[in-house]
């Protein structure tokens, strides 16, 4: 199965409130990082969190990550519509022979107004 | 500054032709890395590159798939006699130079190949 799993695959909440994702790996890492793709478009880092940091910040969102249950979460808080989109993490894995940016599923997040 | 460039952004081929997709990496980096996405998936790495050297294309398909990025110029990911199941977003990415995997990665807008 694959190294980075999300959780849920879609989330729909009203404008305002809170959106929580999480992603479940496999292996070792160095960092964890998040990305989010709106519809049709490329892919935008939001933050990066290594793999001795348990929480970190960057304006609206909140990153956590546990090591021991090898899982992070993404909080978006107070969530607008322009949140909307789809929204992955991405470990950097040693898989096939090398290290690599493996990517999840990701989460598809809808904002109601 | 111009971010990663990627041309053309949508690329219509015929069963059994070729598709060239360009990227153009930021200015001053050096690693370019390709990835596919599958409607409703993740992204998938194809191919890491740095200026005329494959360093790791473990997840280039045998086949029909090959990349380069040259000296001068941007980055040609080829795909030969293309089939309908390569249709997908393909995704250029860069980093700087002295930063591998882990670093940030910056994302181009992708490549849109339908093949009918």
């Amino acid at each position: 199965s694959q190294q980075g799993e999300e959780d849920p695959q879609a989330l729909s909440i009203q404008e305002g409130e809170n959106a929580t994702m999480n992603c479940s790996y496999k292996t070792s890492i160095n960092n964890l990082q998040w990305y989010r793709q709106n519809s049709g478009r490329g892919l935008v880092h939001l933050i990066l969190i290594r793999s001795n940091e348990r929480e970190k910040h960057s304006g609206r969102l909140r990153v956590t990550l546990d090591t021991s249950k090898k899982s992070s979460s993404l909080l978006i808080t107070a969530s607008r519509a322009a949140d909307t989109a789809s929204y992955f993490c991405a470990t950097d894995a040693f898989l096939q022979g090398a290290q690599k940016l493996v990517f999840g599923q990701g989460t598809r997040l809808t904002i109601n107004p | 500054n111009a971010g990663v460039m990627q041309n053309p952004r949508h690329l219509v081929r015929r069963r059994g032709q070729e598709a060239r997709l360009r990227c153009s990496p930021m200015k001053g980096h050096s690693h370019v890395y390709w990835y596919r996405q599958l409607p409703e998936e993740g992204l998938k790495f194809m191919v890491y590159l740095q200026k005329e050297n494959i360093i790791d294309e473990s997840g280039m398909p045998k086949e029909r798939f090959s990349a380069e990025f040259p000296k001068e110029g941007p980055s040609i990911l080829r795909i030969q006699q293309v089939v309908r199941g390569d249709s997908a977003a393909y995704f250029c990415a860069s980093s700087p130079p002295g930063q591998g995997y882990s670093s940030k990665q910056y994302f181009g807008p992708g490549t849109r190949l339908t093949v009918t």
